[in-house]
């Protein structure tokens, strides 16, 4: 079935470091690619997204690109803030309408 | 709107107990899905509607979970008999007419079963 592996946290950077989250996935076709950020206690909301290979979703400084032949979207981000100290979902959505969720990265910014 | 609300925030019960976890989702979406969330197996799918019919109640774990969807501004999920390994935070979310490409997510309900 379809599958998201996304890499272990935590993650913890300085502020203004470089960031990548690796993710990839396992599907049927082509499917719609999300991130999704959990800031604690609270539930998760869309970050960005990409629907096609090639596409490059971006929000708040984050960008994702959709690479069909790696079957990736790594998440990357030029320089953080403590603000951004959350933890990140890479999901995909199924053919069956479900949105398949990887099992969360922890990110720490120290400032 | 004010979003997807679940209800209660936090719920304290012994072994053995009924509980009951609520939602309600934002007006005109037809898709309900109920998700639990614990350190070790992460975001789990337990089950979901679209138009308050359940599509798939794969994930729901064992029969003491039973969820039900009686109209289109609410929803339960209830566990009973509560067993200490339900502790998780279980999450309401929410979509517009199937496409999923954007769910809303409730705040949860943090479950501790002692």
């Amino acid at each position: 079935g379809d599958s998201v592996t996304q890499m272990e946290g935590p993650v913890t950077l300085s502020e203004e470091a470089f960031l990548t989250i690796n993710c990839t996935y396992t599907a049927t076709g082509y499917p719609s690619l999300f991130w999704y950020v959990q800031y604690p206690g609270e539930g998760l909301q869309l970050l960005l997204k990409a629907t096609k290979a090639d596409d490059k979703g971006s929000n708040k400084g984050f960008e994702a690109t959709y690479r069909k032949e790696t079957t990736s979207f790594h998440l990357e981000k030029g320089s953080v803030q403590v603000s951004d100290s959350a933890v990140y979902f890479c999901a995909l959505d199924s053919r069956d309408d479900k949105i398949i969720f990887g099992k969360g990265t922890r990110l720490h910014i120290l400032p | 709107d004010a979003g997807v609300i679940q209800s209660p925030r936090h719920e304290v019960t012994e072994m053995g107990q009924e509980v009951t976890l609520r939602c309600k989702p934002i007006s005109g979406h037809n898709s309900l899905f109920w998700y639990r969330q614990t350190m070790m197996r992460g975001l789990e799918l337990l089950i979901y509607f679209n138009n308050n019919v359940p599509i798939d109640d794969s994930g729901m774990p064992e029969d003491r979970f039973s969820a039900k969807m009686p109209n289109a501004s609410f929803s339960t999920l209830k566990i009973q008999p509560s067993e200490p390994r339900d502790s998780a935070v279980y999450f309401c979310a929410s979509s517009f007419a199937g496409t999923n490409e954007k769910l809303f997510f409730g705040s949860g309900t943090q479950l501790s079963v002692l």
